[in-house]
């Protein structure tokens, strides 16, 4: 069962511009969502967070989205920098999704 | 604060022989957990621990791996006898709780392959 999908296995953006990053989940009886990013030869590392009673986390230039009706989050990532460049999980208890790996071009 | 360590970083084997891998936990987290990462995927569940009991092993190939964590703080995982596919980034993480939230915290890994 692939309670978790990110349906894109990379993205590339300019220095400055904004990055979003997509999962979708089944089976909504868990409500907490975590993103983590993970560099070449190390763990992942946390993220972000959000919670089922909201519908939007903040913190510095990352923001989490959770659109309940549509079983779907987002991570947006403004302006985006070249070390930002990582490959980004997103979470929901142990399931984790394949991944996007993110490219921000200087 | 020291993080999640594991060891050794990177291991080499022929298909059929044995290979164990360590984690030392962060100080205090009693969840811990062990993932295998292949390439290109997400990390995928293994076996969960609370402490030295075993919360969730559904996904552990128990023909092959076995896993324990003596007296509730460094845990091994043992493949024996391996194949080809278990060559894969095997990660190990622990978890704090706060305010009813659960973060983990990983290890850096041990890259495994097998030939």
């Amino acid at each position: 069962d692939q309670q978790v999908k990110q349906n894109s296995p990379s993205l590339s953006v300019q220095e400055g511009r904004i990055s979003i990053l997509n999962c979708d989940y089944t089976n909504s009886m868990f409500d907490y969502f975590l993103w983590y990013k993970k560099y070449p030869a190390e763990g992942p590392t946390f993220l972000i967070s959000i919670s089922s009673i909201k519908d939007k986390n903040e913190d510095g230039r990352f923001t989490v989205f959770l659109n309940k009706s549509a079983k779907h989050l987002s991570l947006h990532i403004v302006p985006s920098q070249p070390g930002d460049s990582a490959v980004y999980f997103c979470q929901k208890v142990v399931r984790f999704g394949a991944g996007t790996r993110l490219t921000v071009k200087p | 604060e020291a993080g999640v360590a594991q060891s050794p970083r990177y291991k080499i084997i022929e298909k059929r022989q044995s290979v164990a891998f360590w984690c030392n936990p962060i100080s205090g987290h009693a969840t811990l957990y062990w993932y295998q990462q292949i390439l290109g995927q997400g990390p995928k569940l293994l076996i969960q621990f609370q402490n030295n009991g075993v919360v969730d092993d559904s996904q552990l190939p128990k023909d092959r791996f076995s896993a324990e964590r003596l007296k509730g703080v460094d845990s091994t995982l043992k493949i024996q006898p391996a194949k080809l596919e278990d060559s894969a980034v095997y990660l190990c993480a622990s978890s704090l709780v706060t305010g009813g939230r659960e973060t983990q915290y990983f290890g850096p890994g041990t890259r495994l392959l097998v030939l």
